[in-house]
């Protein structure tokens, strides 16, 4: 069975700091993985997807990168704000029918 | 579009009253899944449908619960009878299959608190 763990799972930094949020998965054979951001309150929006064939994505200041092989997954934030705040989830789909498997997140907080 | 709208936001009921939770996907997609987030269990996936057909149920708690998927732009999940361990954040979401980045489309929830 599937399962997917992210650490830490509360960060808080300065503004301007580079982080990295880790995430991690038992069984390999993923068709992809997802990053997702949710505020307080709010539904989840997708941030970057990366397909098992792909190494890294990118958008903007974010950079999600994808090791198969290891079971990890990392979300790269540079330059972090205090508008990054919120929970960061990953999610990993075992085939093609979008069944997501998400990780208990961990909660952001980018202090001014 | 609107993206994927969820409703009611907010219930409040009492135990064993029927709840129905309503979503409407966003236009054109295919796929509709229904979501529950508890702080103990995270996000599990409940059901989902492909051309309003339910694939997989399997993450049906029981049998208080049922969805149904009348038409490509509506959605419906019930609970009869409700029960306090039910209260968590409902969400829906829709994807179109085939599409380049295969996302999720997340509606804001709806936060059930039974009493």
């Amino acid at each position: 069975k599937q399962e997917v763990t992210q650490i830490p799972a509360a960060l808080s930094v300065p503004e301007g700091e580079n982080l990295v949020l880790n995430c991690s998965f038992t069984d390999s054979a993923i068709y992809n993985l997802q990053w997702f951001r949710q505020d307080p309150g709010k539904g989840l929006t997708s941030l970057l997807l990366i397909q098992s064939s792909q190494r890294e994505q990118t958008s903007g200041r974010l950079n999600a990168s994808l090791d198969k092989s290891s079971g990890r997954s990392t979300l790269y934030i540079a330059a972090s704000q205090p508008g990054d705040s919120a929970t960061y989830l990953c999610a990993v789909n075992m085939d093609s029918s979008y069944k997501l498997i998400f990780g208990s997140g961990t909660r952001l907080l980018v202090r001014p | 579009d609107a993206g994927v709208i969820q409703s009611p936001r907010h219930e409040v009921t009492e135990m064993g009253q029927e709840v129905t939770l309503r979503c409407k996907p966003i236009s054109g997609h295919d796929y509709l899944f229904w979501y529950r987030q508890t702080m103990m269990r995270g996000l599990e996936l409940l059901i989902y449908f492909n051309n309003n057909v339910p694939i997989d149920d399997s993450g049906m708690p029981e049998d208080r619960f049922s969805a149904k998927m009348p038409n490509a732009s509506f959605s419906t999940l019930k609970i009869q009878p409700s029960e306090p361990r039910d209260s968590a954040v409902y969400f829906c979401a829709s994807s179109l299959s085939g599409g380049a980045s295969g996302e999720l489309f997340f509606g804001e929830g709806s936060r059930l608190t039974v009493l």
